[in-house]
């Protein structure tokens, strides 16, 4: 099973700022690694699908970059409605799918 | 617009079976798709159970692997969730979603998501 680790477990920032969430994984997943967001009692959603590729409807200040077991999601100019948790998931080597512990964005 | 609802009891005794059922409207169960569980213990991560194509073919999580079972009823348009011998561990949102498949062989995520439902295991 792969190992998806996330830093940092929470990340405080202000609206305006940059953020840059990182997840590792335990061995090589090329590309096949997604970013979803949940907020409080909320479903998870998609917002980057094979790395880098956002998914339909997701603001273009959402990006992501990397391959292999390093990866990030960049989100470039906070807005109040991005403070939430965010998981990262890998498609690589299944079953089981597996996701990251999860990186908390809260408000500075 | 595809749309997934979960549906089922709240509540489930340990030892016994929490039984869910997901509701898929707006598109076809027979699609490319894939159709999943996963579940999310309070204030923790989430764990994916296992997944159904329409065929019937399934896959699940190896640590769940002996206790779980995933149906599909093409006729309703719904996939069913069966977990056995539940302890309190197995307390979590359980969240029904689609593991979207673009030209049919290409995999994508989970791109839709059901809202989830809360299942609690207590005497």
């Amino acid at each position: 099973e792969i190992v998806l680790t996330q830093s940092p477990a929470t990340l405080s920032l202000s609206p305006g700022e940059r953020a840059t969430l990182s997840c590792r994984t335990s061995q090589s997943v090329s590309t096949y690694l997604a970013w979803y967001q949940q907020k409080p009692g909320q479903a998870p959603r998609l917002l980057i699908y094979d790395a880098s590729n956002r998914a339909s409807g997701i603001p273009a200040r959402f990006s992501g970059s990397g391959s292999g077991t390093d990866f990030t999601l960049t989100i470039s100019s906070l807005e109040p409605e991005d403070f939430a948790v965010y998981y990262c998931q890998q498609r690589s080597n299944w079953p089981p799918y597996t996701f990251g512990q999860g990186t908390k964005l809260e408000i500075k | 617009q595809v749309q997934l609802q979960e549906s089922g009891p709240g509540l489930v005794k340990p030892s016994g079976t929490l039984s869910l059922t997901c509701a898929v409207s707006g598109g076809s169960i027979s699609s490319s798709n894939w159709w999943t569980w996963i579940r999310q213990p309070p204030g923790k991560g989430l764990e994916w159970i296992g997944e159904i194509f329409h065929s019937g073919s399934t896959k699940y999580n190896p640590s769940l692997k002996s206790r779980v079972t995933i149906s599909v009823d093409k006729s309703k348009n719904q996939f069913s969730l069966n977990l056995t011998s539940v302890t309190a561990a197995d307390t979590a949102a359980y969240y029904c979603a689609r593991f979207l498949y673009r030209l049919t062989t290409t995999p994508v995520a989970f791109d839709i998501w059901g809202q989830g439902t809360m299942v609690t295991v207590s005497s």
